[in-house]
């Protein structure tokens, strides 16, 4: 079935440097994408996303690059903070409704 | 802008009770909210969409007369989950999308056991 994936479903990281994480797709007819961190208990929250017609998005210390030929997403943080461990979800938007990924654990150790 | 609200975001009830769950955009209209369900260290999982004044959207293998969902006004969505039992038990979760591909916003979650 259709599907959007993780490669790596935990990621630890040092604080301070960046975090990159993955996201493989399999719809070509997405329309967009949508990332999304989610602490325990909570509900998600939105980071940045990205238009299909789109390569690459900056926020503030995030990047999200959508590469359309290999249907690969990737979320950069850079210089990554205690804060900023959660799961992270990339999400694709089709047809209206909002599809998720299996989910990265990001650890960050101080 | 663009909050949602759910409550409660913990209940406990009984096998074989019902439980509601409410979904509140508070300060935009939605005419179409969503409902998701996420098993613990599993991904979100879309249930249904919630569209108002006529009937909700369920996905493959999503059990329509057991997850009742009413959105009666187009800020108030409500999840029913009738006859409840223990492998109900998960973090249920809204989101409500404040227009077209504005950025879909979600609700804090609601975690439901049933004993």
């Amino acid at each position: 079935g259709e599907s959007v994936g993780l490669h790596l479903p935990t990621l630890s990281v040092q604080e301070g440097d960046n975090s990159i994480i993955n996201c493989a797709y399999s719809n070509s007819a997405s329309d967009y994408f949508i990332w999304y961190k989610q602490e325990s208990g909570k509900g998600p929250q939105f980071i940045i996303d990205i238009r299909s017609n789109m390569d690459k998005r900056q926020g503030q210390r995030v990047t999200v690059l959508l590469n359309k030929t290999v249907k690969h997403l990737s979320l950069q943080i850079a210089a990554t903070q205690p804060g900023d461990s959660a799961v992270y979800f990339c999400a694709e938007v089709r047809v209206g409704k909002l599809i998720f990924g299996q989910g990265t654990e990001l650890s960050v150790k101080p | 802008g663009a909050v949602v609200s759910q409550h409660p975001s913990r209940v406990i009830c009984k096998s074989g009770t019902s439980v509601k769950i409410e979904c509140r955009s508070l300060d935009f209209q939605a005419t179409t909210m969503f409902w998701y369900r996420q098993f613990p260290k599993q991904s979100l999982m879309l249930m249904a969409t919630s569209n108002e004044g006529s009937k909700a959207t369920y996905e493959q293998g999503v059990e329509k007369d057991k997850f009742l969902i009413n959105h009666a006004s187009l800020t108030l969505s409500t999840l029913t989950v009738t006859s409840a039992h223990p492998e109900d038990s998960s973090f249920y979760i809204c989101s409500a999308d404040r227009e077209p591909n504005y950025g879909y916003t979600f609700g804090s979650g609601t975690r439901l056991t049933v004993v």
